[in-house]
């Protein structure tokens, strides 16, 4: 599965939209983009993923570039509640886990 | 709620011992993962589950094993506990082998 990297950390107000990153540059055409987070000691909450299109859904959107090399989550109206660590992923089937982003919403 | 369910919760062994941990998927799915997530770390792919047969394994040793049963549940087991065997241990059930993943609430081993 190819490897993703992701920013360590970062902080959002609460209300407003969050833009998470994700570089995937050796992603292979059969791999989908996935969003998975994991709120402190919990089991990872899948969020959204997708292939080549945008994608949207009740959680968050999803931006793939067209090259398919990079992609954005973006959690439109953060919340107190949404502050976890957030992984990207790119796979077939096997989930591989990087470190993640570490989101924190602050009020 | 994802509709899976692991147990038991939490779990102290001592080493050398040997652990099962159970997890029953979300009804209709007959694929289970299980991941191994030590402290600060993301989760590492242990093993495949697909319709009771072992269909893909992580860099785990031997002692890492697993079943499926007809129902789609499943159980982890560990034999000769080692220290750095303490961990958040996560099963995720999906459609099919490339379907999405839903996790549990996972099973925190700790192993003295």
């Amino acid at each position: 599965d190819a490897k993703t990297t992701q920013p360590t950390s970062m902080d959002c107000a609460e209300g407003r939209a969050a833009n998470l990153p994700c570089n995937h540059s050796t992603i292979s055409g059969n791999e989908y983009v996935y969003w998975y987070r994991q709120i402190h000691s919990q089991g990872p909450q899948y969020i959204i993923h997708g292939l080549k299109n945008n994608e949207t859904n009740e959680m968050a959107s999803l931006i793939i570039t067209e090259d398919r090399k990079s992609s954005t989550l973006i959690l439109p109206h953060a919340t107190l509640r949404d502050t976890a660590v957030y992984y990207c992923i790119v796979s077939r089937d096997k989930l591989s886990f990087g470190a993640g982003t570490t989101v924190t919403v602050r009020a | 709620e994802t509709g899976v369910t692991q147990s038991p919760t939490h779990l102290i062994k001592t080493r050398g011992q040997q652990v099962t941990l159970r997890c029953s998927s979300q009804s209709g799915h007959n694929t289970v993962s299980w991941y191994q997530q030590a402290l600060g770390q993301g989760p590492q792919f242990i093993f495949q589950y697909y319709r009771e047969e072992e269909n893909g394994r992580g860099n785990f040793p031997p002692r890492f094993s697993g079943l499926q049963f007809p129902n789609y549940s499943s159980e982890l087991n560990v034999n000769a506990l080692e220290l750095d065997d303490s961990a958040l241990y996560l099963c995720a059930s999906s459609l099919s082998g490339r379907e999405t993943q839903y996790f549990g609430p996972g099973t925190r081993l700790l192993v003295l």
